[in-house]
């Protein structure tokens, strides 16, 4: 167990709809990162909040936007939903201090259809 | 940009014995992070063992143990008396030391490793 729980684990959504995962960190885990797992490829980075700002993005358009709130939970919304948006969805969160390893979430799996 | 390579899409160890997962990376930084992570049926991502760039031991942790070839930009992991639980998909992932906290990880697209009795 890594201490971080993601919800919903599964969820199906219409094309065009917007969707809310959400993300439970440890406490003390200020740094928490999105990722989107297509079938068959490895993680991309979505973005990072540190301290509940937004501190890098990887190549994702603006409907896909994040908060993460001081009870080291935080959101991944995205906005006007495509077919290619299904993946798994993984959170990772790290504590202060300069630690380098991420614990990661079991994911949400989301489809669009 | 940062891009991490895994060869294999798929390999296969017969219980006991021993695998190599081969990942290679290219890269303008001197100073990063490697990992290799172990995905399960679970979902969960679990961090098998890391190594620091500007350390030139290779790191082990208990079975696993890598092969850190800097100027090659190869990152091998190997894997001894393969057991069942270690089927599982593997995934090299790179890290940039950035001075601020930007913990960014770029993974390559995995191994899926089996293991038979």
């Amino acid at each position: 167990e890594t201490g971080v729980t993601q919800s919903p684990t599964h969820l199906i959504k219409t094309r065009g709809q917007q969707v809310t995962l959400r993300c439970s960190s440890q406490s003390g885990h200020n740094t928490v990162s999105w990722y989107q797992q297509a079938l068959g490829q490895g993680p991309q980075f979505i973005f990072q909040y540190y301290r509940e700002e937004e501190n890098g993005r990887g190549n994702f358009p603006p409907r896909f936007s994040g908060l993460q709130f001081p009870n080291y939970s935080s959101e991944l919304n995205v906005n006007a939903l495509e077919l290619d948006d299904s993946a798994l969805y993984l959170c990772a969160s790290r504590p202060g201090g300069g630690i380098t390893e991420a614990f990661f979430g079991q994911g949400t799996r989301l489809t669009v259809v | 940009a940062q891009t991490v390579t895994q060869s294999q899409p798929e390999m296969s160890v017969q219980e006991a014995e021993t695998v190599t997962l081969s990942c290679t990376y290219d890269t303008s930084e001197s100073n990063y992070y490697l990992f290799w992570y172990k995905q399960p049926p679970s979902r969960q991502m679990i961090l098998v063992i890391r190594q620091e760039a500007y350390k030139q031991q290779n790191a082990t942790e208990n079975r696993f143990s890598v092969n850190f070839q800097k100027a090659a930009k190869s990152f091998s992991l190997k894997i001894s008396d393969s057991q069942l639980g270690d089927t599982a998909m593997y995934f090299c992932a790179f890290m940039k030391l950035s001075g601020g906290s930007n913990y960014k990880l770029t993974f390559g697209k995995g191994t899926l490793l089996t293991v038979n009795p």
